[in-house]
């Protein structure tokens, strides 16, 4: 079975510019959640959907945005780009939204944003 | 794949001993943690998790304990081995059917072999 996958694998933009990463889930899987994770720290947690909604949101600017597709893939917008915005973007799936185990979340490879 | 362990603390261990990776976690009211393997080029891969009411679980070949009073959590790996080279990352959740996670800053572990 295919797991997590993300597209694309890397991104050079330049600031100022507009970035859309997209995700695609474990097939069955509803739930979303993207992460950055700049180099050399944890990743944190930008945002949550599950069943098209937004159920949760990190201590991100409005520049970041994203929202998830009736087939449960999703895609994270990022408008007018800064230096600080180069990262590790993730993608994570999980099946439910309630009374999980993070055994059940996976993440993909992440897609390699570098802003100049 | 670039690396992913750049300034991060780093753990030496002769292969076959074990290792001890520790952590501070932030947040009194977390009740979920999670320790979470990175190889390079790769997104965090799920090692083993505990739960507030417990404060020692294990797997195979890895023992988590968690220490509420002073927040503190550790990941410890029996008879370590090349493949377990890694950056190694605690994280915490508060529950209450949300999914983020609070990462912690990392530990890179390399295997002498």
């Amino acid at each position: 079975d295919a797991g997590v996958t993300q597209s694309p694998t890397h991104l050079i933009k330049t600031r100022g510019q507009q970035v859309t990463l997209r995700c695609s889930p474990i097939s069955g899987h509803k739930s979303v959640s993207w992460y950055q994770q700049v180099l050399g720290q944890g990743p944190q947690f930008i945002f949550q959907y599950y069943e098209k909604e937004e159920r949760g949101r990190g201590n991100f600017p409005d520049r970041f945005s994203a929202r998830q597709f009736p087939n449960y893939s999703s895609e994270l917008n990022v408008n007018a780009l800064l230096l600080g915005d180069s990262a590790l973007y993730l993608c994570a799936s999980s099946e439910g939204d309630r009374g999980f185990s993070y055994n059940e979340q996976f993440f993909g490879p992440g897609t390699r944003l570098t802003v100049l | 794949g670039e690396s992913v362990g750049l300034h991060l603390p780093t753990l030496s261990v002769q292969e076959g001993d074990n290792s001890i990776i520790n952590c501070a976690y932030s947040n009194s009211a977390s009740d979920y943690f999670i320790w979470y393997k990175q190889e390079s080029g790769k997104g965090p891969q799920f090692i083993i998790d505990i739960r507030s009411n417990m404060d020692k679980r294990q797997g195979q070949r890895v023992t988590v304990l968690l220490n509420k009073t002073v927040k503190h959590l550790s990941l410890q790996i029996a008879a370590t081995q090349p493949g377990d080279s890694a950056v190694y990352f605690c994280a915490e959740n508060i529950g209450a059917g949300s999914y983020q996670l609070t990462f912690g800053k990392g530990t890179k572990l390399s295997v002498i072999p």
